[in-house]
């Protein structure tokens, strides 16, 4: 079984600082990694994923997420906050193994980013 | 942009009514899967369907809810007879692996039973 923790349901920066969202996972095989991204009333738009090769992958909207297997981590990191970036944040998981690979994602609880300006 | 359509955006029914849901997901992808979104338990994976046959529906209160998809260019959920407690989000996503892995979602139904 996989799952996904998001440490932090809340997180507030200032407009222009560093963006950190945390996510950790728990897998029985390498994983495939997502983070997605829900404004208000909107679906899921995907930022980023990760799959095989380069640890960092970066994203649209200036994103980017490093895959840390020893950690098993894969924080979402952006240099520069915009108000634009508030929103709510989901980091996913998928057993690319089982189910055809088409198991699906598990989702974390998500973050809620808040900007100060 | 290629785009998941779901339909209705908003629905309001009383307890006890059917609801349907549907999806028209981007064609040529050959995985779809329906999602409910709550605050208390977050995005849970209801059931999916690879090339129109169901793979999985565990996540769903099977005396109530049923998922088709009748061709591939619609999926449906329908809840009979619906509760207070189904009031959600409920979201249709489709994608294509193993070619391409990063589901798109679509905007959503939000459901609210009365």
């Amino acid at each position: 079984a996989q799952s996904v923790t998001q440490l932090g349901s809340h997180v507030s920066v200032s407009e222009g600082a560093l963006v950190l969202l945390r996510c950790n996972y728990s897998s029985s095989v390498p994983p495939y990694l997502f983070w997605y991204v829900q404004y208000p009333n909107q679906g899921l738009q995907l930022l980023l994923k990760y799959t095989t090769g380069a640890t960092l992958v970066k994203g649209i909207n200036g994103f980017e997420a490093e895959f840390k297997k020893s950690e098993t981590s894969f924080h979402l990191t952006k240099p520069s906050a915009h108000m634009s970036d508030a929103a709510e944040y989901f980091c996913a998981v998928t057993d690319p193994y089982s189910g055809g690979g088409a198991d699906g994602l598990t989702f974390g609880k998500g973050t809620h980013l808040i900007i100060q300006p | 942009d290629a785009r998941v359509t779901q339909t209705p955006r908003h629905k309001v029914t009383e307890m006890g009514q059917e609801v349907t849901m549907r999806c028209q997901p981007i064609l040529g992808h050959n995985t779809v899967f329906w999602y409910r979104q709550t605050m208390m338990q977050g995005l849970e994976l209801l059931a999916y369907f690879r090339n129109r046959a169901p793979l999985d529906d565990s996540g769903m209160p099977k005396d109530r809810f049923s998922a088709e998809m009748p061709d591939a260019t619609l999926a449906t959920l329908k809840i009979q007879p619906s509760e207070p407690r189904d009031s959600a989000v409920y979201f249709c996503a489709s994608g294509d692996p193993p070619n391409n892995y990063g589901y798109t979602f679509g905007s959503g139904t939000r459901l609210t039973v009365v």
